[in-house]
């Protein structure tokens, strides 16, 4: 399995609250990736990362910011957190970029109330 | 307006039948289709893909066949077994040599003894 961990793995927050999720990667991949997963939606691309300090927006990147300062490490920030960003979310990472070679982190269930 | 469609969200089917998950897209220009498997509290791994200058791929149990034509794949699993019993999503390159990925909305698949 590929070495990626997210952190929290759970977490409840509250409506206006700043929010980072964490992804740790121990495989020294380029790529990385921020999804959510919604029901009726399926998962839907955040931000992504084509190596540190190189990031874009994906399809659902409004109210998001994510920074990569170090390879291993992908951080997503809800700066003020709303209740429509209760989801789950999901880190991925790829070696080369392509589409085959996505690995998925276990998910982080973020409620915001 | 959705680009890639999974209509059926779940499906059931007994042991050592064929399970058929079947998924639908817009946009002709696709040219690279991709299943995932996920499991509960796990994040999506990636089952088997096709190429749009093929019609068919197979992958032990797992076929994939694509019908350009009608813009719809599907995905066919034989025989089904309990291990199997997971949420499949298709999956599209948004735009040609990206690894940014469209996802379906998913078909729960569960299989019966």
């Amino acid at each position: 399995d590929a070495g990626i961990t997210q952190s929290p793995r759970h977490k409840v927050t509250e409506t206006g609250t700043p929010v980072t999720l964490r992804c740790h990667q121990t495989e020294n991949h380029r790529y990385m990736y921020w999804y959510r997963q919604d029901p009726g939606h399926g998962l839907r691309l955040i931000h992504y990362s084509y190596g540190v300090k190189d990031t874009d927006k994906g399809e659902v990147s409004d109210g998001y910011s994510v920074s990569r300062s170090k390879t291993e490490d992908f951080l997503l920030t809800l700066e003020s957190a709303t209740s429509s960003q209760t989801s789950v979310y999901f880190c991925a990472i790829s070696r080369t970029g392509h589409p085959d070679e996505q690995f998925f982190g276990p998910g982080t269930r973020l409620t915001v109330l | 307006d959705q680009q890639v469609k999974q209509n059926s969200p779940s499906l059931s089917v007994q042991e050592g039948r064929i399970s058929i998950l079947n998924c639908d897209y817009t946009n002709s220009m696709f040219d690279y289709f991709l299943w995932y498997k996920k499991y509960p509290a796990e994040g999506p791994t990636f089952l088997i893909s096709i190429s749009s200058i093929k019609d068919k791929n197979e992958d032990g149990r797992f076929t994939v066949f694509l019908n350009k034509s009608a813009k719809h794949l599907s995905l066919h699993i034989v025989p089904s077994q309990p291990g199997d019993s997971a949420v499949y999503f298709c999956a599209v390159p948004s735009s040609y040599n990206t690894d940014k990925l469209i996802f379906g909305t998913g078909t729960r698949l569960q299989v019966f003894p």
